[in-house]
C-alpha cells in the first residue's frame, strides 16, 4: 500500500498569511504514460462532508477559489493558501489517486487566530 | 444536479451487520464508480471498496473478509453491508463518486456500534 505522511498536524494562522501544507508519498505518484501525478487535496470543515479542491497535483476543481494551488510531482507535493479566510477553518486531506488501496494523509487541521 | 444520499440505522449492535444504501441522482451507475469511505470520530479517512461502472468490485483488503458491495442500477442504488461489526467500526460512511478523484460526496452518515 502507499503510505501517505501528511504534515503539519495542525497550524494556526491569522487571516490573511500564507499558509503551507505537505504531503509525502511512500513511493511516486507520478505516472509516466502520461506524466500526470495522480494526488488530489480536499477540505472537510466541521460537521461537513469533504470537498475536492484540487486533482491530479495542481488542479483547481470547479469553484474553489484561485488562493488554493496545489504543487509538486513524484513523492512530495504541497497545498498552499495565498492569503488565508476565516471560511477555510477545515480539516485538509491529501490521497494518492494512482493505485488501490486508495490511501490518505492523515490530514492537518486549519486554525484562524 | 448530481447528489448522493447515504441511508441506513445510527445504531448496530456488535457483532452484528451494517447496512447502508446510497441512493445516487444526476448520473449513471453505469458511467461513474461509486466508492465507500468511512471516518471515525474526530480521525481521518478509510477508503472501504467500490462498485465499479461494469458492475465489478474492489475492497481494502483490512475490511475485505467482512465487507460487501453490491448495486441495483434501476433503482440508482449502491449497497454496503460488513459484518461482525466492532466499536471501532463507528464513525460516519461516505458514499462517494469517482471520477478521477471523489468529486461527489454524499452527506455521509453515522453509525455506532454499541450493545
Amino acid at each position: 500500500d502507499i503510505l501517505i505522511n501528511q504534515s503539519p498536524a495542525s497550524l494556526t494562522v491569522s487571516a490573511g498569511e500564507k499558509v503551507t501544507m505537505s504531503c509525502k508519498s511512500s513511493q511516486s505518484l507520478l505516472y509516466s504514460e502520461n506524466n500526470q501525478d495522480y494526488l488530489a487535496w480536499y477540505q472537510q470543515k466541521p460537521g461537513q462532508f469533504p470537498k475536492l479542491l484540487i486533482y491530479g497535483a495542481s488542479n483547481r476543481h470547479t469553484g474553489v477559489p484561485d488562493r488554493f494551488t496545489g504543487s509538486g510531482s513524484g513523492t512530495d507535493f504541497t497545498l498552499t493558501i495565498s492569503s488565508v479566510q476565516a471560511e477555510d477553518l477545515a480539516d485538509y486531506y491529501c490521497e494518492q489517486t494512482y493505485s488501490y488501496p486508495l490511501t490518505f494523509g492523515s490530514g492537518t487541521k486549519l486554525e484562524i487566530k | 444536479q448530481v447528489q448522493l444520499k447515504e441511508s441506513g440505522p445510527g445504531l448496530v449492535q456488535p457483532s452484528q451487520t451494517l447496512s447502508l444504501t446510497c441512493t445516487v441522482s444526476g448520473f449513471s451507475l453505469t458511467s461513474y464508480n461509486v466508492h465507500w469511505v468511512r471516518q471515525p470520530p474526530g480521525k481521518g479517512l478509510e477508503w472501504m471498496g467500490r462498485m465499479r461502472y461494469n458492475g465489478d468490485t474492489s475492497y481494502n483488503s483490512a475490511l475485505k473478509s467482512r465487507l460487501s458491495i453490491s448495486r441495483d442500477t434501476s433503482k440508482n442504488q449502491v449497497f454496503l453491508k460488513m459484518n461482525s461489526l466492532q466499536t471501532d467500526d463507528t464513525g460516519t460512511y461516505y458514499c462517494t463518486r469517482r471520477a478521477g478523484p471523489f468529486d461527489y460526496w454524499g452527506q455521509g452518515v453515522m453509525v455506532t456500534v454499541s450493545s
